[in-house]
């Protein structure tokens, strides 16, 4: 595998499930990012670790709980959704010295009954 | 707060027309700017980036020039091809690690 990876790429999740998305990299990256893609909205920025600390929360609900537990891998736990939460989510990484360029994976499609 | 106004799409074009993408931005100081360009089924890429007033950022023909009298950063190709199909958004960061990214622009290519 190359460059960064999500899984899975597609999920449809109740509200009251419990789910969780995975981003791996595999680019010898020392920082990485949630964002959230929803139609004719701009990207928005979720979260930042950097070493693996967070060193962003842009205000995101509590039901969203991430986990950096390396430099390679990033989750995002998701508990009690909204329907309003449908949207695609991106991972991304890059060096700290280097935040201008950022590497995206394809994105988990998920919806939200 | 810092913002990217992107036109809306879809952006329409036959195979070897003029592209223009329409970017402006509001954001303090001296932003770096950025177009990422995200094909279907992947992940967004940098495309191509300037990082002070008058630059030009280029790649694969695309050009942007950094405009700060009009807080723009337009992006055009000569010559657009059917695999120039994808959605295109124009970003900004003003300081810190923090991307702000526009609404994305979706553009598609006629043979």
């Amino acid at each position: 595998e190359t460059g960064v990876t999500q899984t899975p790429r597609h999920l449809v999740m109740g509200m009251t499930n419990k789910k969780s998305l995975k981003c791996e990299q595999h680019l010898g990256h020392n920082a990485m990012y949630w964002y959230k893609q929803s139609a004719k909205k701009p990207l928005e920025l979720m979260f930042v670790y950097n070493f693996k600390e967070q060193t962003e929360n842009n205000s995101v609900p509590s039901r969203f709980s991430p986990e950096c537990p390396n430099s390679s891998h990033l989750f995002l736990h998701l508990h009690t959704l909204q329907p309003e939460d449908s949207a695609l989510y991106l991972c991304a990484s890059s060096q700290v010295e280097n935040t201008d360029t950022q590497y995206f994976g394809p994105g988990t499609r998920l919806t939200v009954l | 707060g810092d913002s990217v106004t992107q036109m809306e799409g879809p952006v329409t074009l036959s195979e070897e027309a003029f592209l223009t993408i329409n970017c402006t931005y509001t954001a303090t100081g001296y932003p770096s700017l950025f177009w990422y360009v995200q094909y279907p089924g992947e992940g967004l890429q940098l495309l191509l980036k300037a990082t002070k007033a008058d630059d030009k950022g280029s790649n694969k023909g695309f050009e942007a020039t950094y405009r700060k009298e009009t807080t723009s950063f337009h992006l055009e190709k000569g010559s657009v091809q059917v695999s120039d199909s994808a959605v295109y958004f124009c970003a900004l960061r003003s300081s810190g690690d923090k991307l702000t990214f526009g609404t994305g622009t979706r553009l598609a290519v006629r043979p």
